[in-house]
Order: structure tokens, then sequence, then C-alpha cells
């Protein structure tokens, strides 16, 4: 069982909802991610939080507002979404989201939130 | 050029085979490399590490060519459980934040 949660794990909503997903990790990471998973295509990063701060945004559209209310937990705020939004979206975690001198840092997923835009 | 590219697949092989990927990336300054797999509708999850000096994990071999900007993955004595896709991901280089970014995937079809 994965240790990142994700939840819900399914979402249908309509282009004038406003819902949000939500992640949780207790591994003690102090690095948090969002990415975006289109069907028979690789995740796509979205963005990340290191040590609580914003340090990637992938050119994301504003319909999508991400939060960190702290190193534990992770919030994606959908809002005005399009159809073509529709997604698995994955949140991930490490260690400190920050390079090293030996190199990147693997990453744990959660299963994901299925979601549906109509 | 994508950054990190794979054959899709599918690879189909009869079990107890052994099978290769590749994967390629661009960028020459890209320090980190892993493997991931991911079973369908499920999420990806870490595989192993890539080592320069090549590294083996049971029936799994991954190796990297840094001159010619490829990672492979052999594995041996296939199972019917190694059915799943198999994701390249590379640490971008020269950033100091951990982008990872994954290649599209091999599918692998092992068959009884």
């Amino acid at each position: 069982d994965t240790e990142v949660t994700q939840t819900p794990k399914h979402l249908v909503m309509g282009m004038t909802n406003k819902k949000s997903l939500k992640c949780e990790q207790h591994m003690g990471h102090r690095a948090m991610y969002w990415y975006k998973q289109k069907a028979k295509k690789p995740p796509e990063l979205m963005f990340v939080y290191s040590y609580e701060k914003l340090s990637i945004n992938e050119s994301v559209p504003s319909r999508f507002s991400p939060e960190c209310p702290n190193s534990s937990l992770l919030n994606l705020h959908l809002h005005a979404l399009q159809p073509e939004d529709s997604a698995l979206y994955l949140c991930a975690s490490s260690r400190t989201g920050k390079a090293s001198n030996t190199g990147g840092e693997k990453l744990f997923f959660g299963s994901g939130t299925q979601l549906s835009v109509l | 050029r994508k950054e990190v590219e794979q054959d899709p697949g599918p690879f189909n092989v009869p079990e107890g085979a052994t099978v290769a990927f590749n994967c390629t990336y661009s960028n020459s300054a890209s320090q980190s490399f892993f493997w991931y797999r991911q079973d369908c509708r499920k999420e990806p999850k870490l595989l192993m590490s890539v080592y320069s000096s090549g590294n083996e994990d049971g029936r799994f071999t991954a190796q990297l060519n840094r001159a010619s900007q490829y990672i492979s993955l052999l594995i041996r004595d296939s199972k019917l459980s190694d059915s799943a896709t198999y994701l390249c991901v590379v640490k971008e280089g020269g950033g100091a934040t951990n982008k990872l970014i994954f290649g599209t995937g091999t599918l692998l079809a092992v068959q009884p």
C-alpha cells in the first residue's frame, strides 16, 4: 500500500464547479508534487512544493490552484475546468525536493484521483 | 526532440524470456536516472535507481551510458507479473529542484 494518500479516488465535476483534490503523506518528506497523466501518456509535472514553498509551476493554467498548508498536506483547487482537463491526477512526495550533489530524489506516488470534467 | 524517449512497444514475450528496454535522454547535464513501473490504472512505483557503474536487483539489471545518453533495463526470466508499463525517469539537468521527467513508457506483456 502507498504511504501517500489521495482523496477522492474518483471525481466527476461540471465546468462551473469548484472542487479540491487532497493529498497527505506521513513519511516526514518536505517536498510534494502534483502530476497530471492522460491515458497512455506519461505523468507530466504540474507543481512542486519544497519546504512548503512553491518551487516549480510548469505554466499550469490558473484554473488549477495548488496549496500546501504544511509539509504533510497538499491540495489542488479546481475551478472552471475544461473537459480536456479530465485525467489522472497524481500526488507524490520526496525527501526534500532539492537536487543534491548526488543527484535527484526518488518519488513516492499516491494512487491518484481520476477526474472527469463534463 | 523529446527530453526522454522510449520505444512504446508493446513487447510481447513468453514467460522465462529475457527482454531489454532502452531509453534515451536529450540533456547531457542530466544527473539521476530511475526506472519506474506502472500497472494499468495504478500509480507509478519505483523499480530501481540507475547508477553510473550499472546495478542489479534480482532479475533486473540497469545500465547507464552517459556518452551515448541512454539507459537500459534488462529483465531476465520474465514472469507474468512483470507485465506493466516501464517508465524511464530522468532528473532534469542543472536545476536546483528535484524535477523528474518521465519517458513515454514501454509496455511489456508477458505471455503464458
